[in-house]
């Protein structure tokens, strides 16, 4: 089966970016995926990538995929203590049922002031 | 630790039948479960929030008569598909937490839903 990694904790100053990193097996995967869970919250989706793109920008978001090496990271410019939560990628990867969206364990974003 | 599974993994029923889906976090407490729903080649979309012993918080969209999520204890919680119909046929997957910001969100392996 598909594994994926994330290191658990980021600790940033604000203002500063941030780099969350994803690694993952399975070369078929088509779909990738960033949420972010927020206290208390389930899991929002910030921003997506498909397997053939190898970078998206969004605001202040960018993800950048390298599939060679099956790495996927976020970087969030100008971290806001807001943007302390908890941060998960996901890979979408087609099997013979279906489609199967696997998580990595997240990584704690701390944004200190 | 912390683990969260499902039951089943996968299901296939008959159009107008009820599926009952369990989701269980075997080595701990979960306050707050979550279930979110996977459409093909799209991401999950977070249908409700359960906390234990209170009625679940739905997303806007999702019908709760419909989906019906009862956590009855703090280390179950269940997701009923009532009359489920070939448009329900799904990826489900629950997630467990204490509820605090501290402790981590784990995931069930999903459920697959196929309704025929």
């Amino acid at each position: 089966g598909e594994d994926v990694e994330q290191s658990l904790f980021l600790s940033v100053r604000e203002g500063d970016s941030s780099v969350i990193n994803c690694t993952y097996t399975d070369s078929s995967s088509t779909y990738l995926y960033w949420y972010k869970q927020e206290p208390g919250a389930g899991l929002q989706l910030l921003t997506y990538i498909f397997s053939n793109m190898d970078m998206k920008q969004d605001q202040r978001l960018t993800v950048l995929l390298n599939k060679k090496d099956k790495h996927l990271s976020l970087r969030i410019a100008d971290t806001q203590t807001g943007d302390s939560a908890i941060y998960f990628c996901a890979v979408l990867r087609a099997d013979n049922a279906g489609n199967m969206l696997t998580f990595g364990g997240g990584t704690r974003l701390m944004v200190k002031p | 630790g912390a683990v969260v599974s499902q039951h089943p993994s996968r299901v296939i029923c008959k159009s107008g039948t009820s599926v009952k889906i369990e989701c269980r976090s075997l080595d701990f407490q979960a306050t707050t479960m979550f279930w979110y729903r996977q459409f093909p080649k799209q991401s999950l979309m977070l249908m409700a929030t359960s906390n234990e012993g209170s009625k679940a918080t739905y997303e806007q969209g999702v019908e709760k008569d419909k989906f019906l999520i009862n956590h009855a204890s703090l280390t179950l919680s269940t997701l009923t598909v009532t009359s489920a119909h070939p448009e329900d046929s799904s990826f489900y997957i629950c997630s467990a937490s204490t509820g605090s910001f501290q402790e981590t969100q784990y995931f069930g392996p999903g459920t697959r839903l196929l309704v025929l």
